[in-house]
């Protein structure tokens, strides 16, 4: 079946610092989303990202899309507490038969110390 | 109009108890999800309809569970006879698009089951 590995687990970092997520894939991807999660809250959707090597960019945040579509990564350049929640990538396996099944990564916990 | 919309949003259950969960999905969404969350972990696809047809259940974890949107628009989600390992949020979500990856799914605020 599909298998997404999302590391870090957790990251604790100092407001100012940079903060990074990777989400890794055994299979080809189709394409790759991020969701934003805050403490209580429901996933909210950040960007999608499509083709291969892709490199997208929200003010602080930049994602990428690995040249193999296998990768992605989510960069949040001088964090804020605003950025504390739980961040995922959720992905459709490339040719897979499951048309509906987005499938999500267990999420990287990102708590910033002001 | 508002996004996704779920009830209740707070539900417990007696073990064996049969549950029913609502989801108003985005007015002329095409897709709906629903997906299970435990605490601290990702959420797990349940079940996706296209419109009224229920074209992928791989993920319901037994035939405890069943899922319905007969009109194509709101989704019911029950399940049977509930036991502890039920407890968790329940989400549901909708996407303008058909499949899934296709457009961003836009998520209601969950019910959060305990099965006591």
């Amino acid at each position: 079946g599909q298998q997404v590995m999302q590391i870090p687990q957790y990251q604790h970092v100092q407001e100012g610092e940079d903060f990074t997520t990777y989400c890794n894939s055994s299979t080809t991807l189709s394409n790759i989303q991020w969701y934003k999660q805050r403490p209580g809250g429901h996933p909210v959707f950040l960007i999608q990202l499509v083709k291969s090597g892709e490199v997208k960019k929200q003010k602080r945040l930049t994602f990428q899309f690995g040249e193999a579509k296998k990768n992605s990564s989510l960069h949040i350049t001088a964090t804020q507490t605003t950025d504390v929640g739980t961040y995922f990538c959720a992905v459709r396996r490339s040719g897979g038969t499951s048309y509906g099944k987005l499938t999500f990564g267990q999420g990287t916990i990102l708590t910033v110390h002001p | 109009g508002a996004g996704v919309s779920q009830s209740p949003r707070y539900k417990v259950a007696k073990r064996g108890q049969d549950v029913a969960l609502r989801c108003d999905p985005i007015s002329g969404h095409v897709s709906l999800f629903w997906y299970q969350q435990a605490l601290g972990q990702g959420p797990e696809f349940l079940t996706y309809f296209q419109n009224e047809a229920q074209l992928d259940k791989s993920g319901l974890p037994s035939d405890r569970f069943f899922a319905e949107r007969p009109e194509g628009s709101v989704s019911t989600l029950k399940i049977q006879r509930t036991q502890q390992e039920d407890s968790a949020v329940y989400l549901c979500a909708s996407s303008l698009e058909r499949g899934a990856g296709n457009s961003p799914l836009h998520f209601g605020n969950g019910t959060r089951l305990t099965v006591t």
